[in-house]
């Protein structure tokens, strides 16, 4: 079975500081990983995915495959990414599996 | 408006009555998908459809039927539900490709609330 947890429902950091928003996923094939953003007021959107191995508004994420984990950092925090972020993953079946869900909040 | 639109945004009804939700995507996407986000519980994928045949049915209840008359409306129909159906109801579309990790695409929503 597939499943995403997201083990921080609230995580608080200072603005300029580094930020890790940490995602495990298990599944026994080959996932394909994703992580979407929701501002306040606004809908849900994809921020990044795994196999672009982009950076988007200064955020990376790695699969780390021995760990299955997909954990999101960016190293100084903005308070504009003051949002709920969802880890999501797709199966071999197409099936879309999210998170709980971290909401990020960054002070000034 | 482009992209995924939700109508209604926002519902009450009672758990005799019989309302749709609407989703239409502008977007020539071949997929469409229903889903529910509730407070307690991650985003739940409900229905997916594919080229506007449904292909996942996560073990939804049948007072949730969905509907999808052409690849660009999805339709969730709901009869007698039930106040902890109160939710908000996300519909999503992606175009599905071989070899490619689609996006999908979210409306803003409908929130309903089940009395």
């Amino acid at each position: 079975a597939q499943r995403v947890t997201q083990p921080e429902k609230l995580l608080s950091v200072f603005k300029g500081a580094p930020v890790e928003l940490k995602c495990n996923y298990s599944y026994s094939g080959s996932p394909e990983l994703f992580w979407y953003v929701q501002y306040s007021r606004q809908r849900l959107q994809l921020l990044l995915r795994h196999i672009s191995r982009e950076s988007i508004k200064g955020f990376t994420a790695d699969l780390n495959k021995g760990e299955t984990s997909f954990h999101l950092k960016k190293p100084f925090a903005q308070e504009e990414d003051s949002a709920m972020y969802y880890c999501a993953l797709k199966g071999n079946n197409n099936d879309m599996r999210f998170g709980a869900g971290t909401r990020l909040t960054v002070k000034p | 408006e482009t992209g995924v639109t939700q109508t209604p945004r926002h519902l009450v009804m009672g758990m005799t009555n019989k309302k749709s939700l609407k989703c239409e995507q502008h977007l020539g996407h071949n997929a469409m998908y229903w889903y529910k986000q509730s407070a307690k519980k991650p985003l739940e994928l409900m229905f997916v459809y594919n080229f506007k045949e449904q292909t996942e049915n996560n073990s939804v209840p049948s007072r949730f039927s969905p509907e999808c008359p052409n690849s660009s409306h999805l339709f969730l129909h709901l009869h007698t539900l039930q106040p902890e159906d109160s939710a908000l109801y996300l519909c999503a579309s992606s175009q599905k490709t071989s070899g490619d990790q689609e996006t999908q695409y979210f409306g803003p929503g409908t929130r309903l609330l089940v009395l």
